[in-house]
């Protein structure tokens, strides 16, 4: 299957800074990349879904101005957490996404644990 | 709405077989994914059915009846090594995947 790698895979920062994570696809061209969150023992809540070349589209509850997601190649999306607090503690994990794919599945990366004190 | 209904947990021998089952509601249906996901991981691809059925791959297996909104996953073989949670994630109308909580599998020797 499709690689999709993250970096950093953990973070720890203090409360107030900012964050960049990066999803790159690392075999194919990712026309739509999704962005989750995961709180312990809690489902995937998708935070936003972006195309390469437009503004994210994000779900409902989820501040685009604290989460910023860029999208601008089709192979990396980041997303930047602004600000950040410490409920803003959680797995992040972003999935790629490309037409060419024979089920629309979704690679996933393999996650970036952010931890804010 | 759209949801999705799994055991909150299931037990299981090694060796064994167990059977995960799902309900699902969505709005319009792309098909429906299984996933595993070990703890501190992210979620890997399992299996896709999109027809009704069973598709079989190695010791995992999967049921579709989209007349019922339900689905199966089905381990054969258990090994420690399946314990996990899985994950049921229907595909809807905007082929935006619907989570649930999983279902965490604990394999006893």
């Amino acid at each position: 299957g499709a690689v999709v790698s993250q970096h950093p895979s953990w973070v720890i920062c203090k409360s107030g800074t900012s964050v960049k994570i990066e999803c790159r696809s690392l075999d194919f061209q990712a026309t739509t990349m999704f962005w989750y969150r995961q709180f312990p023992k809690q489902s995937l809540m998708l935070m936003a879904t972006s195309n390469e070349g437009s503004k994210a589209t994000y779900e409902q509850g989820v501040e685009k101005d604290k989460f910023l997601i860029n999208h601008a190649s089709l192979t990396l999306s980041t997303l930047t957490v602004t600000s950040a607090h410490p409920e803003d503690s959680s797995f992040y994990i972003c999935s790629a996404a490309s037409p060419g794919q024979d089920y629309n599945e979704q690679f996933f990366g393999p996650g970036t644990r952010l931890t804010v004190l | 709405g759209q949801n999705i209904d799994q055991p909150t947990e299931m037990t299981a021998t090694e060796g064994a077989i167990v059977q995960i089952n799902c309900t699902y509601q969505t709005s319009g249906f792309n098909g429906l994914f299984w996933y595993q996901q070990h703890a501190g991981e992210a979620p890997t691809f399992l299996s896709y059915n999109v027809l009704d059925g069973l598709e079989e791959k190695g010791r995992f297996s999967s049921f579709l009846s989209r007349s019922k909104g339900y689905s199966y996953l089905l381990l054969k073989e258990l090994q420690m090594k399946d314990s996990a949670s899985y994950l049921c994630a229907p595909m809807d109308s905007n082929y935006q995947l619907i989570w649930g909580a999983g279902t965490k599998l604990i394999i006893k020797p």
